[in-house]
Formats: structure tokens, sequence, C-alpha cells
């Protein structure tokens, strides 16, 4: 089963920060947050592992709460460079599910 | 390099013809997976499998079949597409617990 995301689109200017939320109904072994710029493939941000282990990006962070099943990524003080889709996948027992997707548009 | 590679990259065909998109990881993943991309739907995964020989439906399996002979290959098999199967299809894979590689994707369009 898919993971819910909220909201589908969020338009900012540069320097303004946005939260993406990620919920899903089953227990989560971890949860990973991807970023896919128009016709390409989707590129690896972040994963957050069950019991507080972060791996990946420098300048983006993200939350697990892992008995609320729930994630946030947190874009702060956005750049150009930050506009795409960003995709949350919920990893249950092997299968890694994705979200629909929150637009990002980062304007000047 | 490190990479997924997926073939055919475009795939124009007609309903009923019997089609298959490989994909091959470099890497010695365990983990690989399909997904469909649609408008409005995200990412959507079809099959994914843990190891060879060893391969699970995920949300969206109809109409899809899978194998796993090798640690690196992982192809998808449409036995008799139908136009609700044009999309945008990504191979993935990944270690446990780590980052997931996609490849660069399939357009296909049947008619």
């Amino acid at each position: 089963q898919q993971p819910v995301q909220s909201p589908q689109a969020v338009i900012l200017r540069e320097g303004e920060d946005a939260v993406i939320n990620c919920s899903s109904s089953k227990a989560l072994y971890s949860v990973h947050w991807y970023r896919q710029k128009h016709g390409e493939a989707p590129v690896f941000l972040m994963i957050l592992l069950k019991g507080g282990e972060q791996k990946g990006h420098e300048k983006i962070s993200a939350s697990f709460n892992e008995k609320k099943q729930q994630s946030s990524l947190y874009l702060t003080a956005s750049q150009l460079s930050y506009s795409g889709t960003y995709f949350c996948g919920t990893d249950n027992d092997y299968k890694l599910s994705f979200g629909a997707g929150t637009t990002v548009t980062v304007r000047a | 390099e490190a990479q997924v590679t997926q073939n055919p990259r475009y795939l124009i065909t007609v309903t009923g013809k019997k089609l298959t998109v490989t994909c091959s990881q470099n890497m010695n993943h365990e983990y690989m997976s399909w997904y469909r991309q649609d408008p409005g739907l995200g990412l959507r995964q079809i099959y994914y499998s843990m190891n060879v020989e060893v391969t699970d439906k995920g949300d969206v399996p109809e109409g899809y079949k899978v194998s796993r002979k090798e640690k690196r290959n992982f192809p998808l098999i449409l036995e008799s597409p139908s136009p609700n199967q044009t999309s945008l299809y990504f191979c993935a894979s990944r270690l446990a617990s780590n980052e997931q590689f996609f490849g660069p994707g399939t357009r296909l369009t049947v008619l």
C-alpha cells in the first residue's frame, strides 16, 4: 500500500521554507526520500532508519516518527535547485513503496 | 561506474504483442524492483525481488511477469500488453537499509 504524501504541490520563493509530510498505515522499517527532476530518474536524498540513524543529504533534513508511522522532509532556505517532485518511500519488510509525490516549485 | 541499465529506453508496440524490458545492475544488490510512473499517481511498485529466484508482487502486478535467474538481471515481461500499460517504467536496485538506485526509465506506448 502506498504511503500518503501532503501537500500535493507547493510554490516557494527562494529562501523560503517548506515541509512535506508522509504517512503510512503500516509499521515501517525505514523511510526514504527522493527527488525527481523533469524527464529524469528519481535521485536519493535521505534514508531514516528505525532507531534514529540517518544517511543522506547534508542540506536537507527529515524526521521519522516510528510510532506514528510518519516522516517529514524539511526544505530550509530553499534554492532554485530544490525544484522537482519529492517522493517518500516506505520500507516494510523488503517492499519499498512510494507515495504520489509532492511537486515543489522554487521561484526567484 | 555503478549503475542500473534498462533497455529499450523507448518502445512503441501494439496490443497483444509480447515484450520484455531488460534491467541490469552492476552493484551486487540483493533487492531489485520495477515501478511504473503515471501522472498524479507517483511511483507504483509492480514487482520486487529479494534475491535470486525470490520475487513478490508489488501494488500493481496485474498484466506483468518477472524473473530473477541471476543476481544482476531482473527483466519485466508483458505477455499481452494493453493500452492501459502505457507508462514510464523504472527498474531499481538496492542493498537492505540503503539508498535505491533507479535506472534511466523506459517509456512504453501500447497502441
